[in-house]
């Protein structure tokens, strides 16, 4: 079973849309999420951490926390073409598990 | 402009060759972290070092071998490798190993 899962993708959505982005992970003790975005050839870019249930905003971002259902999201309004990339999630678990699990990534494509 | 430094940004090596890949974090962090990334898999974590010290080893093959000088420079020393350790290699940074991870912009490693 995989810890932390993203649908590959791609997902597609028009400019100026909404693009929903998921992931869902399987160490119900896990304490900090993170979302990472990555260009083509480049590095990954840390663009949100959550550590507590519910929302937290940064600009045209949103990270949704729900530990119950032990899912994270990450909403991005107006897409721009320049937001095509892969999103990565990471999750930390809790106390002496400190390593960072990552999923597979999610292909976001923002077309004009 | 990054605060994490990766060089060289690419290498072709023959499996007989010894090369280093070095890594210069320019953000007092006292974390540092060797990545794998390979086409379709996560992230795979190699080394973690917390303040010089070697605090994690995932199975790494002994052809790859770090190094950590002081608490902005990171290496990793590579010998005999092999076609299947072809990959991006990424170094990473954090203020502690529980805060987020940044990344340096890889070297991109061919092996012949």
């Amino acid at each position: 079973q995989k810890e932390v899962e993203q649908n590959s993708g791609p997902l597609s959505v028009p400019e100026g849309a909404i693009a929903s982005l998921n992931c869902t992970y399987s160490d119900r003790v896990s304490q900090s999420f993170f979302w990472y975005r990555q260009y083509s050839g480049k590095s990954p870019e840390l663009i949100m951490s959550i550590y507590s249930n519910g929302d937290k905003e940064d600009g045209r971002f949103t990270a949704q926390l729900n530990k119950a259902s032990q899912y994270v999201s990450l909403l991005i309004r107006d897409s721009q073409p320049s937001d095509s990339a892969t999103y990565l999630c990471a999750v930390r678990g809790a106390g002496n598990n400190r390593k960072l699990i990552w999923g597979l990534g999610t292909s976001l494509a923002v077309n004009p | 402009e990054t605060g994490v430094t990766q060089t060289p940004r690419h290498l072709v090596m023959g499996m007989t060759n010894k090369k280093s890949l070095k890594c210069e974090q320019h953000l007092g962090h006292n974390a540092m972290y060797w990545y794998k990334q390979s086409a379709k898999k996560p992230l795979e974590l190699m080394f973690v070092y917390s303040l010089e010290e070697r605090v994690e080893n995932n199975s790494v093959p002994s052809r790859f071998s770090p190094e950590c000088p002081n608490s902005s420079h990171l290496f990793l020393h590579l010998h005999t490798l092999q076609p299947e350790d072809s990959a991006l290699y990424l170094c990473a940074s954090s203020l502690r190993r529980d805060q987020p991870q940044h990344f340096g912009d890889g070297t991109r490693l061919s092996i012949l």
